[in-house]
């Protein structure tokens, strides 16, 4: 069973720059996570799709946006970028309702000059 | 504001000795997991506590949970260098919408 598979792995951009980062889910699992990793605000929470609905959304500007696909896949958006923006991008793929252990990608490390 | 609180932050530990990390939180959760990060690494899942008294144990690493005491341990026996890496805990009051500890850096010396 494959697990959740996040592209790239890497990026380096320019700020000012948009990014799109994308995450495809264990299959068969529905709900998909984001988290922004960094060394001085840990491990936050971005937002949750659920069939293509954001379900929770964190405390982050509107810069930061995502979506689902009819096929549970997720895409997150950064636009505008800044410096602080420099972190590890997680994603965590859920079954769904009743089961909430969250399984993460490998991630993708964003790194803006 | 949730709160989850980790400690200690960092973990130097000789080989074949006995820890605890402690995992305190400020608001009620019946769910909480425990991750294991390697450096430059994603997150490993290591246990799921769904209910208070629950406790589980994988090889040399056991986790408890007091949902009324808003409580969390991960106990390492015997720990060998393997073990070396940062663990979090993670509450989950909200449904899928994780409030992650701080994170525990443990360092085994051979």
């Amino acid at each position: 069973k494959a697990g959740v598979t996040q592209t790239p792995r890497y990026l380096i951009k320019t700020r000012g720059q948009q990014v799109t980062l994308s995450c495809s889910p264990i299959s068969g699992h529905r709900s998909v996570s984001w988290y922004q990793q960094t060394p001085g605000q840990g491990l936050q929470f971005l937002f949750e799709y659920f069939s293509e609905t954001q379900r929770n959304k964190g405390n982050f500007p509107g810069r930061f946006s995502g979506r689902q696909f009819s096929n549970s896949r997720s895409e997150m958006n950064v636009s505008t970028l800044e410096l602080g923006d420099s972190a590890l991008y997680l994603c965590a793929s859920m079954a769904g309702p009743g089961n909430t252990e969250a399984f993460f990608g490998q991630g993708t490390r964003l790194t803006v000059v | 504001e949730l709160k989850v609180e980790q400690n200690p932050l960092f973990l130097s530990m000789q080989e074949g000795k006995n820890y605890t990390i402690y995992c305190n939180y400020s608001t009620t959760s019946d769910r909480l997991y425990w991750y294991r990060q390697d450096p430059g690494k994603s997150l490993e899942s290591l246990f799921v506590l769904l209910s208070n008294g629950a406790v589980k144990q994988e090889g040399r690493l056991m986790a408890s949970l007091d949902t009324k005491a808003r409580l969390s341990t991960l106990h390492i026996t015997a720990a060998v260098h393997d073990l070396s890496a940062t663990y979090f805990c993670a509450v989950d009051p909200l449904v899928r919408k994780y409030i992650f500890g701080t994170g525990t850096r443990l360092k085994v010396l051979a």
